[in-house]
């Protein structure tokens, strides 16, 4: 159980062009989702954190306008990366934990991530 | 951003052996923890956690240590496998909510 899928597995873009990324919870309802990149050989950094029917909560320094984050259902948040530059080429990954349950006695599930690049 | 000439730490052992990978946290605070495993490619997978009124916990093959005198995590495999090898991070509840992750171990084992 638990299992998030995150599509597309890689992409590739042109500079300047936007790139969608889908993460939906398979087999629980996620009221919260979030999101993380990652650089080769690096850990993993919040981005941000998705809230179904609300905004988002943006981690400092991650612009939200070139982040673009919608929570439309219980199951399905979407990143999109805008006006893409080769600088944002990285590893994004989705994860969710079943709503209701805290952190404090709970892991969080992750998608098996995006690689992006940006030509 | 990207630092060039990042390397993670190490850890290489032989199949057969038992492995200790071990992890500092600075949020004295924080109260549960969890190790995650991932391979190249892929997205990290729970392998196990702890609740800070803890100081061990074991699952199949593995056990996490936690010392919050000196803030320090370990994870401990038994009889290492090659399928094992793989990055290790470990992560922390810092009370918002969210988890905050080290900076990783990459554990290589040979057969």
């Amino acid at each position: 159980g638990a299992v998030v899928s995150q599509h597309p597995s890689w992409v590739i873009c042109k500079s300047g062009t936007s790139v969608k990324i889908e993460c939906r919870s398979l087999d629980f309802q996620a009221t919260t989702m979030f999101w993380y990149r990652q650089f080769p050989k690096q850990s993993l950094m919040l981005m941000a954190t998705s809230n179904e029917g609300s905004k988002a909560t943006y981690e400092q320094g991650v612009e939200k306008d070139k982040f673009l984050i919608n929570h439309a259902s219980l199951t399905l948040s979407t990143l999109t990366v805008t006006s893409a530059h080769p600088e944002d080429s990285s590893f994004y990954i989705c994860s969710a934990r079943p709503s209701g349950q805290g952190i404090g006695n709970s892991p969080l599930h992750f998608g098996n991530g995006t690689r992006l690049t940006v030509t | 951003g990207e630092s060039v000439g990042l390397h993670l730490p190490t850890l290489s052992v032989q199949e057969g052996d038992n492995s200790i990978i071990n992890c500092a946290y600075s949020n004295s605070a924080s109260d549960y923890f969890i190790w995650y495993k991932q391979e190249s490619g892929k997205g990290p997978q729970f392998i196990i956690d702890i609740r800070s009124n803890m100081d061990k916990r074991q699952g199949q093959r593995v056990t996490v240590l936690l010392n919050k005198t000196v803030k320090h995590l370990s994870l401990q495999i038994a009889a290492t496998q090659p399928g094992d090898s793989a990055v290790y991070f470990c992560a922390e509840n810092t009370g918002y909510s969210t988890l905050t992750f080290g900076k990783g171990t990459m554990l290589l084992v040979s057969p």
